[in-house]
């Protein structure tokens, strides 16, 4: 069973620029979570959906940053403009979530981005 | 508000001793508590979680670790440690009715030395 898919696993592009990073989440989760890792922050939670509804987007650090999820199956991360700041791991998860904390997360492979 | 600390940025071990990580906890109603494994240039790896029930839990890859409510801890251990053991492990918690889910660790950097 493929596990959590994130595309591209590597993205370089110049300050200004608009990026969009993509996740599919493993079939049957009903929950998508986006994190960013640095070294200096460690890893951050930027937003989580639930049946395909954002609840809690507190973590987005500003308005460049925006995130969608369509259907089940599908979410995108987008950075417009991007920042040589922005420049981080970012990764998906998703939970099949029984809404009582106690759910396993499962992670993608990460897009790396770095914004020149 | 919960939170994780993991003391120990950087743990150095010998190839064939046992191990531990160290993790703590602080949130209000029942912790729910787990480790992660990322490798290079990998995603987080799910090893272990507790729940309920029995305070020592075991995990993949020979991984265990036990839940001491008293000293709200959760350290991560292994009998014997393998080289191939060597990356980055995050402790996370979350509680009942936690609206945010996972609050990570700082994580440490585990080298098994041969």
């Amino acid at each position: 069973d493929a596990g959590v898919i994130q595309s591209p696993r590597h993205e370089v592009t110049e300050m200004g620029q608009e990026v969009t990073l993509r996740c599919k989440p493993i079939s049957g989760h009903n929950s998508l979570f986006w994190y960013r890792q640095t070294m200096m922050r460690g890893l951050e939670l930027l937003i989580y959906f639930n049946n395909n509804v954002p609840i809690d987007d507190s973590g987005m650090p500003e308005d460049r940053f925006s995130a969608k999820m369509p259907n089940a199956s599908f979410s995108t991360l987008k950075i417009q403009p991007s920042e040589p700041r922005d420049s981080a791991v970012y990764f998906c998860a998703s939970s099949q979530t029984s809404g009582r904390g106690t759910d396993t997360q499962y992670f993608g492979p990460g897009t790396r981005l770095t914004v020149l | 508000a919960q939170s994780v600390a993991q003391p120990e940025d950087q743990v150095n071990v010998a190839e064939g001793n046992p191990l531990t990580v160290k993790c703590t906890y602080s949130v209000s109603g029942n912790p729910y508590l787990f480790w992660y494994v990322q490798y290079p240039n990998r995603g987080l790896q799910f090893l272990l979680k507790y729940i309920t029930g029995d305070n020592l839990v075991k995990g993949s890859y020979g991984f265990e670790a036990e839940f001491n409510k008293s000293q709200t801890s959760f350290h991560l251990k292994k009998p014997s440690a393998l080289v191939s053991d060597s990356a980055l492990y995050f402790c996370a918690v979350s509680a009942s009715g936690s609206a945010r889910q996972l609050t990570f660790g700082s994580g440490t950097q585990l080298t098994v030395l041969p």
